[in-house]
């Protein structure tokens, strides 16, 4: 069965600073593996994702993801926090099987709620 | 730019009334899914769908159905609706497999409450 840990429900950081949003997943094969955020009264939003290739990967607003498969993380990173990416982020996997996918089983985990501090 | 459109938006039931939320996307994209959102649990997937006349249960499909007739449309229905329903649900829709593909594109939601 698959599982996503996100450490930290709640994470505040001040405008300018680090934001490091932490995932963990167990899978005996390597998933693809993705970041969403959502925005408050919104559906959700895919910031960036990893399916093969650069384990370092780049999305939208300045993210960066690094998918490390020897401790099954794909932990989001932002050098410097601006006002605007207060807002929900969830991680996400989906198996990836021996027969080729299984479309369709994207498990979310539980969602960290970034606050930025002025 | 329709994209995915939900509706309702809100709606409130009584325990063991029945309806359908309706989810329709105009991107032609193949696959369809509907989640349930619920405080500190994230996004559990209910049902899903890989093409017009194929549906998949999800973690949590019990009391929800779902058919998918046409490519655009995938209707979540309540059978008998009961308070542990009250949450928000969100459908979403994908172009395929693949990793191109490999991108969910949501509606804005339904925020149900069940008395």
């Amino acid at each position: 069965a698959q599982s996503v840990t996100q450490l930290g429900s709640h994470v505040s950081v001040s405008e300018g600073a680090l934001v490091l949003l932490r995932c963990n997943y167990s899978s005996s094969v390597p998933p693809y593996l993705f970041w969403y955020v959502q925005y408050p009264n919104q559906g959700l939003q895919l910031l960036l994702k990893y399916t093969t290739g650069a384990t370092l990967v780049k999305g939208i607003n300045g993210f960066e993801a690094e998918f490390k498969k020897s401790e099954t993380s794909f932990h989001l990173t932002k050098p410097s926090a601006h006002m605007s990416d207060a807002a929900e982020y969830f991680c996400a996997v989906r198996p990836v099987g021996a027969r080729g996918s299984t479309l369709g089983r994207l498990y979310f985990g539980r969602g960290t709620q970034l606050t930025v501090w002025p | 730019n329709a994209g995915v459109t939900q509706t309702p938006k809100f709606q409130v039931l009584k325990t063991g009334q029945s309806m359908t939320l309706q989810c329709a996307q105009d991107m032609n994209h193949e696959y369809m899914s509907w989640y349930r959102q619920d405080p500190g649990m994230g996004l559990r997937l209910i049902h899903y769908s890989v093409g017009a006349g194929i549906t998949d249960q999800g973690e949590v499909p019990n009391g929800y159905n779902v058919s998918r007739s046409t490519t655009e449309d995938f209707p979540l229905r309540l059978l008998s609706a009961a308070p542990s329903q009250t949450s928000v649900y969100f459908c979403a829709s994908s172009p395929g497999t693949g990793a191109p593909n490999e991108k969910l594109f949501f509606g804005s939601g339904t925020q149900l409450s069940v008395l």
